[in-house]
């Protein structure tokens, strides 16, 4: 059964530093979303991407951070100064454009030092 | 705005035993609501979904979720529950716009041998 997969499953980085995390949506997919979560609290959402470009994004998505859809297979979270409360464990999903469900992957945890 | 709330941080049931996990919702329009399932260091796992018709639904592993328009709730149920169901359950309704999800903050299942 095909999956969303992501990497780096783990990823500590030191602050201000740059970081990148890489999710593979299911292939027939169109819509992609990143959520986060920290630790003990709930799943937020980041932003929606549809036909290579944002389409909502929340009030945590900040200048800090992008999206990018660089090929036909990768999606991309970029961070680039990473701040001690970007710890956390960051979600990628996908769905059809027909299905409502949203099948998430096993998501990276990022630690900012 | 959209809403989702899971009134109980920890459900302890006995295996064997039915188990519930709450979640009552509020929305603008229909509701499109889901189900999910996290198990320790995994991402989240769909387990059912209400979009429209039957208000009992059925998903994975032997799991079922009542829809309730006049209690505006999403309970999960199971009839027996096993000690491989702990984990942690999240409620989520799908916003209006580019259908994101908005998670409730989770309820934690324990069942005990």
């Amino acid at each position: 059964e095909p999956e969303v997969t992501q990497t780096p499953s783990h990823q500590v980085t030191q602050m201000g530093q740059e970081v990148i995390l890489r999710c593979v949506p299911i292939s027939n997919h169109l819509y992609f979303y990143w959520y986060r979560q920290i630790l003990g609290q709930k799943v937020e959402f980041l932003v929606s991407f549809y036909n290579n470009e944002i389409s909502e994004k929340s009030e945590i998505f900040d200048d800090q951070f992008s999206v990018e859809r660089p090929d036909g297979s990768n999606f991309t979270l970029k961070i680039r100064s990473t701040k001690l409360e970007d710890s956390a464990m960051y979600f990628c999903a996908s769905r059809t454009g027909l299905a409502e469900t949203q099948y998430f992957g096993p998501g990276t945890r990022l630690l900012v030092l | 705005a959209q809403s989702v709330a899971q009134p109980e941080d920890q459900v302890n049931v006995a295996e064997g035993n039915p188990l519930t996990v709450k979640c009552t919702y509020s929305v603008s329009g229909n509701p499109y609501l889901f189900w999910y399932v996290q198990y320790p260091n995994r991402g989240l796992q769909f387990l059912l979904k209400y979009i429209t018709g039957d208000n009992l639904v059925k998903g994975s592993y032997g799991f079922e979720a009542e829809f309730n328009k006049s209690q505006t709730s999403f309970h999960l149920k199971k009839p027996s529950a096993l000690v491989s169901d702990s984990a942690l359950y999240f409620c989520a309704v799908r916003d209006d716009g580019y259908n994101k999800l908005i998670f409730g903050a989770g309820t934690r299942l324990a069942v005990h041998p």
